[in-house]
């Protein structure tokens, strides 16, 4: 109930293409939905998140599309680059433990020139 | 924005001594802070929720005598790895909560011999 699980684990993309990473959760609770990246040895930032209310959002070259009757989210990166290979973590939280941040397995990505 | 910060970055001990890994907020004041432990190629484990003027609290299955925190104020948080064993070697990363969002620090890369 509480999980969050993400696919795929590990995903290769030419520079330019789409890089497309998918989110499934089943606790209709959950009311957040973050995205962060995290390079090698270093923390997690905090790409983009998105609420239910909205079936999409788009900042910059990333899209979190959200499909709230089917409990799924996922994150597109348009026009990929080098500098975009890192993993790439969803996460969500509800409204009634806003503390807790349930992580998916991660998605470790490499854009290829 | 919301910039957290960690130190040290990394740290070598001896088995047996306490190591304190401290963990800022540096342009936001929180109220509630998070340590968590990252293995390699693996996500993210809460293991303690931080809060200002209170004791932690400790998620299933961590010690807290072991892993000792302190929210002394508003803008920093410390754990600290009591007579450290190479089990307890680690990537521990610290993060504080803003509104919604948690904000990572770039994480404490730890090494007991």
């Amino acid at each position: 109930q509480q999980q969050v699980k993400q696919s795929p684990q590990s995903l290769i993309v030419q520079k330019g293409g789409i890089s497309i990473i998918n989110c499934a959760y089943e606790n209709t609770a959950f009311d957040y939905f973050p995205w962060y990246q995290q390079f090698p040895g270093k923390g997690p930032a905090l790409l983009i998140a998105i609420r239910p209310d909205v079936s999409e959002k788009k900042e910059g070259r990333f899209t979190i599309s959200f499909n709230k009757s089917a409990k799924q989210f996922s994150l597109h990166i348009m026009d990929s680059q080098p500098g975009d290979s890192a993993t790439y973590f969803c996460a969500a939280s509800s409204a009634y433990n806003t503390d807790k941040l349930i992580f998916g397995t991660g998605t470790r990505l490499q854009v290829f020139p | 924005g919301a910039v957290v910060s960690q130190h040290p970055s990394w740290v070598i001990c001896k088995s047996g001594t306490s190591v304190k890994i401290e963990c800022r907020s540096l342009d936001f004041q929180a109220t509630t802070m998070f340590w968590y432990r990252q293995f390699p190629k693996q996500s993210l484990m809460l293991m303690a929720t931080s809060n200002e003027g209170s004791k932690a609290t400790y998620e299933q299955g961590v010690e807290k005598d072991k892993f000792l925190i302190n929210h002394a104020s508003l803008t920093l948080s410390t754990l600290t790895v009591t007579s450290a064993h190479p089990e307890d070697s680690s990537f521990y990363i610290c993060s504080a909560r803003l509104g919604r969002n948690q904000y990572f620090g770039p994480g404490t890369r730890l090494l007991v011999l």
